[in-house]
């Protein structure tokens, strides 16, 4: 199984901060790599596909680079409303589907 | 465009079994598969299996093999998720999602259900 694992578990920013959230794979995954915010009690929407992919409706201000086994979430500008959690899901090879653990991220 | 309504919530005690119901509308699952992902409470999320409506094949994570059982009501547009032998470690959300297959073969869940908060308690 691929293994995923991201970091760091949870953060501290203030509106208006850059942030970046890091995703590595136990193996190369080429970029099926996509990304998903989740907020308390919500189910979680998808964000990005295939490692830059933009979701229609997603604000311009989060982009993924990366490719192999190294990528990256950045939100250029931090929103209030993007205070949530974020994973990452590999389906580069399934199953199984495997997600990364998390990413929190809090207001400061 | 879909929309995926689970079931309501279940109370279960140690030892029971609980099935989760996941019901579209809109678009066909036709040609797509419904995944079941589970979220125990202040955790991330885990992936249970897969089933394709179309043909009623299933795939399910090795860790619920043997007791977990995925199906599909056509009739009723229906996905359905039982999991038995249950145990406090089972107490979570679980969700439905639809996968949507790309042209380059990425995959990706678009929709997800809303989210069944399943209790398993004494």
């Amino acid at each position: 199984d691929i293994q995923v694992t991201q970091s760091p578990s949870s953060l501290s920013a203030s509106v208006g901060d850059r942030v970046t959230i890091t995703c590595r794979t136990s193996e190369s995954i080429a970029n099926y790599l996509n990304w998903y915010q989740q907020k308390p009690g919500k189910a979680p929407r998808l964000l990005i596909i295939t490692a830059s992919t933009l979701q229609s409706g997603v604000p311009s201000r989060f982009s993924g680079r990366g490719s192999g086994t190294d990528f990256t979430l950045t939100i250029s500008s931090l929103q209030p409303e993007d205070f949530a959690t974020y994973y990452c899901q590999q389906t580069y090879r399934t199953p199984p589907v495997t997600f990364g653990g998390g990413t929190k991220v809090e207001i400061k | 465009q879909v929309r995926l309504v689970q079931s309501g919530a279940e109370v279960k005690k140690p030892g029971a079994s609980v099935k989760v119901s996941c019901k579209a509308s809109g678009d066909s699952l036709t040609g797509y598969h419904l995944h079941w992902v589970r979220q125990a409470p202040g955790q991330g999320l885990e992936w249970l299996g897969f089933i394709n409506p179309h043909s009623g094949g299933t795939n399910y994570a090795l860790h619920f093999q043997g007791r977990v059982t995925m199906t599909w009501d056509t009739s009723l547009s229906t996905a359905y998720m039982g999991l038995e032998s249950l145990t406090s470690d089972d107490t979570a959300v679980y969700f439905c999602a639809r996968e949507k297959s790309g042209t380059y073969g990425e995959d990706y869940f678009d929709y997800w259900g809303q989210g069944t908060l399943v209790t398993v308690s004494s």
